[in-house]
């Protein structure tokens, strides 16, 4: 089976441009979940998406934003970006929400984008 | 606050002897699961070992075990016979749920090194 896929893998943008990162799933999983990795501030949750529904948000400005599409792949995108947004950014996939199951909601992660804003 | 503290910034170990990595959290919630991160330099975050909270047995994955003390709120992770394929950086984690959804609140990694 197939892991979760990130594209692209590196990007080099400068300041003031907008950014769309696009993360493919495991197969059958359906809650994708992205974090942004810095030096500084380390794993940064930034929100989950599941049924194409956006369940939970980390505090980042409203420059961040995503969607999920019906076949559980999901988008990020930053606009207005400015050099701080530089960093590794990392989606994982899960099958679904661990409050559904009552169990260990194991997320799966993809290699990640690096950005790089100049 | 919902934290994770890692207080070793970078450690490194012989081939073939044991390490241990602290991990302390801090959180309001009775019910959760705590997890160990490896993300080696090639950048892919694999999952190496999880642990319920209402478990009172430390969880084993092969070489890697975790001694978890939930009065003291510890999760350390004990790695055995060391192999140079362990080198990376390890994240400890744990599972906030915050209104029906959950996130992964990671601690800031310890950058481990396995000498040959």
């Amino acid at each position: 089976k197939a892991g979760v896929t990130q594209t692209p893998r590196y990007l080099i943008k400068t300041r003031g441009q907008q950014v769309t990162l696009s993360c493919s799933p495991i197969s059958g999983h359906r809650s994708v979940s992205w974090y942004q990795q810095t030096p500084g501030q380390g794993l940064q949750f930034l929100f989950e998406y599941f049924s194409e529904t956006q369940r939970n948000k980390g505090n980042f400005p409203g420059r961040f934003s995503g969607r999920q599409f019906s076949n559980s792949r999901s988008e990020m995108n930053v606009s207005t970006l400015e050099l701080g947004d530089s960093a590794l950014y990392l989606c994982a996939s899960s099958l679904v929400p661990s409050s559904w199951t009552g169990g260990v909601n194991e997320q799966y992660f993809g290699p990640g984008t690096r950005l790089t804003v100049t | 606050a919902q934290t994770v503290t890692q207080s070793q910034p970078e450690m490194s170990v012989q081939e073939a002897e044991t390490v241990t990595l602290s991990c302390t959290y801090d959180t309001s919630e009775n019910n959760y699961y705590l997890f160990w991160y490896k993300q080696p330099p090639s950048r892919q975050m694999i999952l190496v070992i999880r642990q319920e909270a209402y478990k009172q047995q430390n969880a084993t994955e092969n070489r890697f075990s975790v001694n978890f003390q939930k009065a003291a709120k510890s999760f350390s992770l004990k790695i055995s016979d060391s192999q140079l394929g362990d080198t990376a950086m390890y994240f400890c984690a744990f599972t906030l749920t915050q209104g029906g959804s959950e996130k992964l609140v990671f601690g800031k990694g310890t950058k481990l090194t396995v000498n040959p």
